[in-house]
């Protein structure tokens, strides 16, 4: 069965310091990997995503991920956090020749002016 | 584009009674789902449809009816409300490529934030 770990529930960041935001997964077959990102009383937004190819993947707003097969990790990094990031934010999986998309259980990240 | 569209924005309902949620798409996109997202359990697929006609069950389908008549519009009906539903629904679609059918990132809708007393 597919699934998909972030195993913090809150990540606290000085601003101007790096952020990540941990996610891992479980699949059986090739995955293709999501983060979005919620603020307050909104719909998810799309930052990046990994299908194939290079696995450092550049998304939205500076973020950056890396895809770890050898680790089943999908990291989501800043190299310098904002205020303006502090959000909640959502790993998700779903393995090619299937439909089903499976989230994480969400990361709130805090940056701390 | 208005992106994806839900309506209501907040409904209050009595146990058992239905309702429908409405979920609109203007990006011509093949593949809509809906999930409802709970504090600790992040967003859970309750019912997902790859094209006109075409449905299927996600994670948590129990007590949800969805139909797909057309591309645009993907409603989601809750038959006999109950308080385990209160929850806040949101609707989504994505490109569904034609030959392979991988669907490619999703665009959410503002969401429904729905309690059942």
């Amino acid at each position: 069965a597919q699934s998909v770990a972030q195993p913090e529930d809150q990540v606290n960041v000085a601003e101007g310091n790096p952020l990540t935001v941990k996610c891992t997964y479980s699949v059986s077959g090739n995955p293709y990997l999501f983060w979005y990102v919620q603020y307050p009383n909104r719909g998810l937004q799309f930052l990046l995503k990994y299908i194939t190819g290079d696995n450092l993947v550049k998304g939205s707003y500076g973020f950056e991920a890396e895809f770890n097969k050898s680790q089943t990790s999908f990291h989501l990094k800043k190299p310098s956090a904002l205020v303006s990031d502090s959000a909640l934010y959502f790993c998700a999986v779903r393995t090619s020749g299937t439909y089903k998309y499976i989230f994480g259980t969400g990361t709130r990240l805090k940056v701390l002016a | 584009n208005a992106g994806v569209t839900q309506t209501p924005k907040f409904q209050v309902l009595k146990t058992g009674q239905s309702m429908t949620l409405q979920c609109a798409q203007d990006m011509n996109h093949e593949y809509m789902s809906w999930y409802r997202q709970d504090p600790g359990m992040g967003l859970r697929l309750i019912h997902y449809s790859v094209g006109a006609g075409i449905t299927d069950q996600g994670e948590v389908p129990n007590g949800y009816n969805v139909s797909r008549s057309t591309t645009e519009d993907f409603p989601l009906r809750l038959l006999s409300a109950a308080p385990s539903q209160t929850s806040v629904y949101f609707c989504a679609s994505s490109y569904s490529h034609p030959t392979s059918g991988n669907t490619d990132t999703q665009y959410f809708g503002p969401g429904t934030r729905l309690t059942v007393l």
